[in-house]
C-alpha cells in the first residue's frame, strides 16, 4: 500500500509556456501533499505544502504566483509551473502523508524531470 | 531556524563499512530519516529514529542523539549499488503538520 504517483515522469517545455505536474494518492487519501524541487547535485528543498481544500502554504522564497498548487481532492495535488524560464529546469518531487501515521506516513512520488528549453 | 549538515562526499571500497554522519538544529524536531537516492529517481526509505540509540536494519543502522542534535548511518559489507546520495531528513511539526527538512545530502561512491 501507500503508492503516490507522479506525472509527467519528464516534461520538456518551451520558455514562457506553463506545465502541469500531477500527484496522486493511489490507495489512501492524502489530506496533506509536499512538493520539493532538486537541482543536479543538491539536496530536495521544499517548496510548499499543500493542503485538501485551502490555499498552499508556500516556502520562503518561492514565488506562489509562480508556482501554483491546486489540491482539489484528497487524492490529487497539481503543481503548475507558470511562464516557464530555463532556470526553473529541475527534479520536481511530491510526497504525500497518510493520514494519522504521523511522521512516518510519508510516501514520495517518482519525480519529474522539467527542461525548459 | 534550522540547519542539518552532511559530508559532501564520500568515497569508500566494496565489502568495507562506512558511517555518514548528520547534525541537525531544529525546532519541533519529530523524528530524523535517512533515504538513499540514485540520481534521476526519487528518494527511498531506508530508516527512521524518533528515540535516541541504533536502528538496525539488515545491512544499514542509524543512529539518533537528540541532545547532541546528530545521526549517523552506517552501512556494512558496502556492495556496488550502494553507490548513491544518502539524505538525511529531519521532520519537524509545524501548526500540527510534519514537515520533511532535508539535510544537503552525501554522494557515496563505493570502488571496487
Amino acid at each position: 500500500g501507500a503508492v503516490v504517483s507522479q506525472h509527467p515522469s519528464r516534461v520538456i517545455c518551451k520558455s514562457g509556456t506553463s506545465v502541469k505536474i500531477e500527484c496522486r494518492s493511489l490507495d489512501f487519501q492524502a489530506t496533506t501533499m509536499f512538493w520539493y524541487r532538486q537541482f543536479p547535485k543538491q539536496s530536495l528543498m521544499l517548496m510548499a505544502t499543500s493542503n485538501e481544500g485551502s490555499k498552499a502554504t508556500y516556502e520562503q522564497g518561492v514565488e506562489k504566483d509562480k508556482f501554483l498548487i491546486n489540491h482539489a481532492s484528497l487524492t490529487l495535488s497539481t503543481l503548475t509551473v507558470t511562464s516557464a524560464h530555463p532556470e526553473d529546469s529541475s527534479f520536481y518531487i511530491c510526497s504525500a502523508s497518510r493520514s494519522g501515521q504521523g511522521a512516518r506516513g510519508y510516501t514520495f512520488g517518482s519525480g519529474t524531470r522539467l527542461t525548459v528549453v | 531556524g534550522q540547519n542539518i549538515d552532511q559530508p559532501t562526499e564520500m568515497t569508500a571500497t566494496e565489502g568495507a563499512i562506512v558511517q555518514i554522519n548528520c547534525t541537525y538544529q531544529t525546532s519541533g524536531f519529530n523524528g530524523l530519516f535517512w533515504y538513499q537516492q540514485h540520481a534521476g529517481e526519487a528518494p527511498t526509505f531506508l530508516s527512521y529514529n524518533v528515540l535516541d540509540g541504533l536502528e538496525e536494519k539488515g545491512r544499514f543502522s542509524s543512529f539518533l542523539s537528540r541532545s547532541k542534535g546528530y545521526s549517523y548511518l552506517l552501512l556494512k559489507e558496502l556492495q556496488m549499488k550502494d553507490s548513491a546520495s544518502y539524505l538525511c531528513a529531519v521532520t519537524r511539526t509545524t501548526s500540527g503538520t510534519y514537515k520533511y527538512i532535508f539535510g544537503t545530502g552525501t554522494r557515496l561512491k563505493v570502488l571496487a
